[in-house]
């Protein structure tokens, strides 16, 4: 079966570069969601959509944007990227935003600010 | 962490015992949903619990759900090598799919 598909899997930037990472939900889901994991922690939420519009907005810091695509895909734009920002970048998608409570998340990308 | 606390934070156990991770949580709730995740992995949804519910179960785990204390525990019975992975609790407060997340519970199950 489809999964979401993420890239770039593995994603190294130096302070103050640029970033996007792109998602490509499971087909027929209408739901994207982006989470952060830094090192040792736990994920939180960052933004999500469904159907195309901003749908919930959590701990996403102005340097962050994001966007979903006619095609559903999402793109999370980051950018003046600082050393906190080394983190895991999940995302995940969904039914009806999440009224059947289960998400499948991505394997994430590995983003490294040097 | 946002949510709460895991208990433990990590756990130690021999092939064929049972493993058992506790969540708490701070706000009231619609779902709450137990999450695997091995070493740099994605997270894997393992079950869902409603807060109408007080125990589920699926294959070898066990989630049991208690409100009135804002708690929740994973059993995993029988355990494998295999099931060593961390494990994350998530809340989700309106059906919504923002998942605030446990602080999780590193599980290693040695041969």
């Amino acid at each position: 079966a489809a999964g979401v598909i993420q890239s770039p899997r593995h994603l190294i930037k130096e302070k103050r570069e640029t970033a996007t990472l792109k998602c490509y939900p499971i087909p027929r889901h209408d739901t994207v969601y982006w989470y952060q994991q830094g090192p040792g922690q736990d994920p939180q939420f960052l933004i999500s959509f469904y159907e195309k519009m901003q749908s919930d907005k959590g701990s996403i810091p102005d340097r962050f944007s994001a966007q979903q695509f006619s095609d559903y895909h999402s793109e999370l734009n980051m950018s003046s990227l600082e050393l906190g920002d080394s983190a895991l970048y999940f995302c995940a998608s969904s039914l009806q935003k999440g009224l059947q409570g289960k998400l499948f998340f991505g394997s994430g990308t590995q983003l490294s600010v040097l | 962490s946002q949510q709460g606390e895991e208990d433990p934070q990590a756990l130690s156990i021999q092939e064929g015992e049972n493993a058992t991770m506790n969540c708490s949580y701070k706000t009231s709730i619609n779902n709450l949903q137990w999450y695997r995740q091995n070493s740099g992995r994605g997270l894997v949804h393992l079950i869902l619990i409603r807060s109408n519910e007080r125990e589920k179960h699926s294959g070898r785990l066990r989630v049991t759900l208690d409100t009135s204390k804002k708690s929740s525990s994973l059993l995993i019975t029988a355990s494998r090598a295999a099931d060593t992975a961390s494990y994350f609790c998530a809340t989700d407060a309106g059906n919504t799919g923002k998942l605030i997340f446990g602080q999780g519970t590193t599980l290693q199950v040695k041969p």
